[in-house]
């Protein structure tokens, strides 16, 4: 299975600035996916992305407030701009893998996630 | 498009008692079903899978869930809880685009 880091763990950030959020997958994976989890809630997908091209985002969602970058098969970054105190949640980064040849479906696996905190 | 139903955000058990998280999906084609944990502080963990084949399916730290095609059901069961599974445990589901939906969660509380 794939191994997901995040960078970083968590932050603290005052209203008004951006943090960008780093995803590192041990593997080359084609589809990599963003999501909010708000305190207490389940989970919330932002946006595919997929390397070379444009990420796909979700109803609700804006690139605009959630710029995605995606340069390589095995890095993406998020970045959170303009942040309010209303965008303070966890922020996961997960992986598409099919767990081995010959299988029809994909898992998904789990960065550890970014935990932030809007004042 | 695929949905799903956690019943329960909140379910408490006495340690050694059975654990029973309840999961119905909503899917138009056959849907590939799974429980993941989240354990404070942590990311998810995946801890079982039905996509094809036995109904019963079994993963990790001695849980269960079993796909009820009738019931439009995946419910998550242990026989003994252990203080060690306290955690919040979302079920999720998808379908031929792979795209994945999750419950809302529910949180497990595991009483000395």
């Amino acid at each position: 299975s794939a191994v997901i880091s995040q960078k970083p763990s968590r932050d603290i950030c005052q209203r008004g600035t951006s943090l960008t959020i780093q995803c590192q997958v041990d593997s080359q994976v084609t589809m990599m996916f963003w999501y909010r989890q708000q305190p207490g809630q389940s989970l919330t997908l932002i946006a595919t992305a997929n390397q070379g091209s444009e990420a796909t985002y979700e109803s609700g969602f804006v690139i605009d407030k959630f710029p995605i970058s995606r340069p390589n098969l095995t890095f993406s970054t998020l970045t959170v701009s303009n942040m309010s105190p209303e965008d303070s949640s966890i922020y996961l980064c997960s992986v598409e893998d099919r767990p081995w040849t010959g299988e029809t479906y994909n898992e998904q696996f789990f960065g550890p996630g970014t935990r932030l905190t809007v004042l | 498009a695929q949905s799903v139903t956690q019943l329960g955000s909140h379910v408490s058990v006495s340690e050694g008692a059975l654990v029973l998280l309840r999961c119905n999906y909503s899917s138009s084609v056959p849907p590939y079903l799974f429980w993941y944990v989240q354990y404070p502080n942590q990311g998810l963990q995946l801890l079982l899978k039905y996509t094809t084949g036995a109904t019963l399916v079994k993963g990790i730290n001695g849980f269960e869930a079993e796909f009820k095609k009738s019931e439009t059901s995946f419910h998550l069961t242990k026989p003994s809880a252990h203080m060690s599974d306290a955690a919040e445990y979302f079920c999720a589901v998808s379908g031929v685009n792979n795209d994945m939906r999750f419950g809302a969660g529910t949180r497990l509380t595991v009483k000395p």
